[in-house]
């Protein structure tokens, strides 16, 4: 089955350390992106990639960094200098960025940093 | 920063009610409107989508109803069952190649036996 798999589904870290959250996808799709969900707040964009060896930020990337590697990953990493870390992490992708071709999107990875 | 407003928070829908979510945006440049739904534990699924060139789409018993002058768009679910209990969100992006969708703040919907 073709999909985006995220993993841990839960994930908990002591305040100041470094986590990497992980997104892969088989979907062969070009574009991907990490939204944040907070109660109340909707989706907020972290970070998107329309291609391999390249990222951009969206709305809410401090503390936040990504890479593109590989045209099937897409990790998160959420780094000491994020001041509200504990979120529900949603990575998504699609054909291309921009086409209005739907998301999908993973099954969240719940992160609490304590 | 381009917005999404939605509203409202939560909805209370008794079985075979119609349950209305609406969304208000500010952005003229918005080119493409999809409707994502959600249940516990699950990332969003695409639910409907519309263009501003149309004023209402319809599938089985969802219904996108869009004001272009008002720069509205609204859910309409039509004879509301329990399993469409979720959090709905509206969405917006630009014209293609620019931007990731803007998501609206989500709608909890329970629809009761």
């Amino acid at each position: 089955d073709g999909g985006i798999t995220q993993s841990p589904k839960y994930l908990f870290r002591k305040e100041g350390q470094n986590v990497t959250l992980s997104c892969e996808q088989n979907l062969n799709h070009d574009a991907m992106y990490w939204y944040r969900q907070d109660p109340g707040q909707g989706l907020r964009l972290i970070y998107y990639s329309q291609i391999v060896n390249d990222f951009q930020k969206g709305d809410i990337a401090e503390g936040y960094s990504v890479s593109r590697e590989k045209k099937e990953s897409f990790p998160l990493t959420v780094t000491s200098a994020q001041k509200n870390p504990t979120a529900f992490y949603l990575c998504a992708s699609s054909s291309k960025l921009g086409d209005n071709s739907p998301l999908h999107f993973g099954n969240g990875t719940r992160l609490t940093v304590t | 920063q381009q917005q999404v407003k939605q509203s409202p928070q939560s909805l209370i829908v008794q079985k075979g009610g119609i349950s209305i979510i609406n969304c208000a945006y500010e952005n003229t440049a918005f080119d493409y409107f999809p409707w994502y739904q959600q249940f516990p534990g699950k990332g969003p699924a695409l639910l409907i989508a519309i263009r501003p060139d149309v004023s209402e789409k319809k599938e089985g018993r969802f219904t996108i109803s869009f004001n272009k002058s008002a720069k509205q768009f609204s859910l309409h679910i039509m004879d509301s069952q329990p399993g469409d209990s979720a959090t709905y969100f509206c969405a917006a992006s630009i014209a293609p190649g620019r931007r990731a969708l803007t998501f609206g703040s989500g709608t909890r919907l329970q629809v009761q036996p």
